[in-house]
């Protein structure tokens, strides 16, 4: 079965240094997902992408966080500077449109300690 | 403000017993609704979804209810087995703009004893 990837699986990193996280959805999967997932809470959308546009980033901190996806397939998502504050898991999701209601295919995730 | 919300952070039930889980939500326009499993240190998992025309869905050992009058649904695991102790997480979709992005709830942390 098609499987959403992820890499790294953990990262750890100094505080005020920078990283990044890729993603590669499904092949076909038009709509593709970033999710940040604190110990003991739900996972929260950080960005979503329909092909290579942003259509929801009104929770990203712009200030720190950037993504983008260039061609429509993988994603990418980076942190810069790192603050302890983002230690979380960070899940990649992707969906094959947006228009209808559908399950979210999830990846195993990045998690992030940041130090 | 907290749109979809699982009260009990935790349950612990016998093996061969039945588990509930439990699932409340605020936003009347949501119009699709899931339940995902997450292990440790992996991504959530899909387990069992549930459109709003319907108040129940069946799927093996699992069954989702709806209950839209109560904004509520519920997860019931019917018998419980150990491979079943997860953490277990409510979302829903849906409403003016839907993009289709999820909206979950905190989790609730689910102990099957054998």
């Amino acid at each position: 079965e098609a499987e959403v990837a992820q890499s790294p699986r953990y990262k750890i990193t100094e505080k005020s240094q920078a990283v990044a996280f890729w993603c590669d959805p499904i092949s076909g999967h038009a709509t593709l997902y970033w999710y940040r997932q604190i110990l003991g809470q739900g996972p929260e959308l950080l960005v979503q992408f329909q092909d290579e546009s942003v259509v929801d980033d009104s929770q990203l901190p712009k200030d720190r966080f950037s993504a983008e996806r260039l061609k429509g397939v993988d994603s990418t998502l980076k942190i810069q500077p790192a603050e302890l504050g983002d230690s979380a898991m960070y899940l990649c999701a992707s969906s094959f449109h947006a228009t209808a209601p559908e399950k979210l295919f999830f990846g195993s995730g990045t998690q992030l300690s940041v130090l | 403000d907290q749109q979809v919300k699982q009260n009990s952070p935790s349950l612990s039930v016998q093996e061969g017993r039945i588990s509930i889980l439990n699932c409340d939500y605020t936003n009347s326009m949501f119009d699709y609704f899931l339940w995902y499993k997450k292990y440790p240190a992996e991504g959530p998992t899909f387990l069992i979804s549930i459109s709003s025309i319907k108040d129940k869905n069946e799927d093996g050992r699992f069954t989702v209810f709806l209950n839209k009058s109560a904004k509520h649904l519920s997860l019931h695991i019917v018998p419980s087995q150990p491979g079943d102790s997860a953490v277990y997480f409510c979302a829903a979709s849906g409403g003016s703009g839907n993009t289709g992005k999820l909206i979950f709830g905190q989790g609730t942390t689910l102990q099957v004893k054998p």
